[in-house]
């Protein structure tokens, strides 16, 4: 089955306590991209990736790091999270225009 | 950066009642997509147009553009409570892989 997975589903941390946050694609798609979504914001992307080794910047990548070792993984970095970055994480993969979306990473940093 | 706003922001119908809801947009565009958010779950896209058709149907979607007044439109006909869910558009960016997507509307399908 075509999907994007994503690990953990759920997490709780404390500020300062790095985490990563995972997203695979079976699809063998070029482009991938994380977003995050807040109440009343939309989605905001944080970082894409147009290939392996490719990755560039959303409209709100501070605070986050990606990377892009090989094409199915894109794993989310987050160094030192803090309470703003409390939010529901979607990862997000495509080929052409239309993206397929993970489950989504909903995380609470205390 | 956001550029299209969905109208309304949350609408509540009967079920069996349409459901029409709008997005606008800043810039020219080549395509716009509507996607589709249960609560809490991944989005799932629904329908593509392109920047040259004005109109296009997906079972009981319906889907307008306007590109003169940077403007679409999603019908939902004949709803059911499965419709329930958040709908969001979104325009191609600087490239056809980045979206550009506006804050949703919230719809609820009362039975």
């Amino acid at each position: 089955e075509a999907q994007v997975t994503q690990n953990p589903r759920y997490l709780i941390t404390v500020t300062g306590k790095k985490l990563t946050v995972t997203c695979s694609q079976n699809m063998n798609h070029e482009y991938m991209s994380w977003y995050r979504q807040d109440p009343g914001l939309g989605l905001r992307q944080i970082y894409y990736s147009m290939n392996v080794e490719v990755t560039d910047k959303g409209d709100v990548p501070e605070g986050y790091k990606v990377s892009r070792k090989e094409k199915r993984n894109f794993p989310l970095i987050l160094e030192s999270p803090s309470p703003n970055q409390t939010s529901l994480y979607f990862c997000a993969s495509s080929y052409g225009e239309t993206q397929y979306f993970g489950p989504g990473t909903r995380l609470l940093v205390l | 950066s956001q550029q299209g706003e969905e109208d309304p922001q949350a609408l509540s119908i009967q079920e069996g009642e349409n459901a029409t809801m709008n997005c606008s947009y800043k810039t020219s565009i080549n395509n716009l997509q509507w996607y589709r958010q249960n609560s809490g779950r991944g989005l799932v896209h629904l329908i593509l147009i392109r920047s040259n058709e004005r109109e296009k149907h997906s079972g009981r979607l319906r889907v307008t553009l306007d590109t003169s007044k940077k403007s679409s439109s999603l019908l939902i006909t004949a709803s059911r409570a499965a419709d329930t869910a958040s709908y969001f558009c979104a325009t191609d960016g600087d490239s056809n892989y980045q979206l550009i997507w506006g804050a949703g509307t919230k719809l609820i399908i009362k039975p």
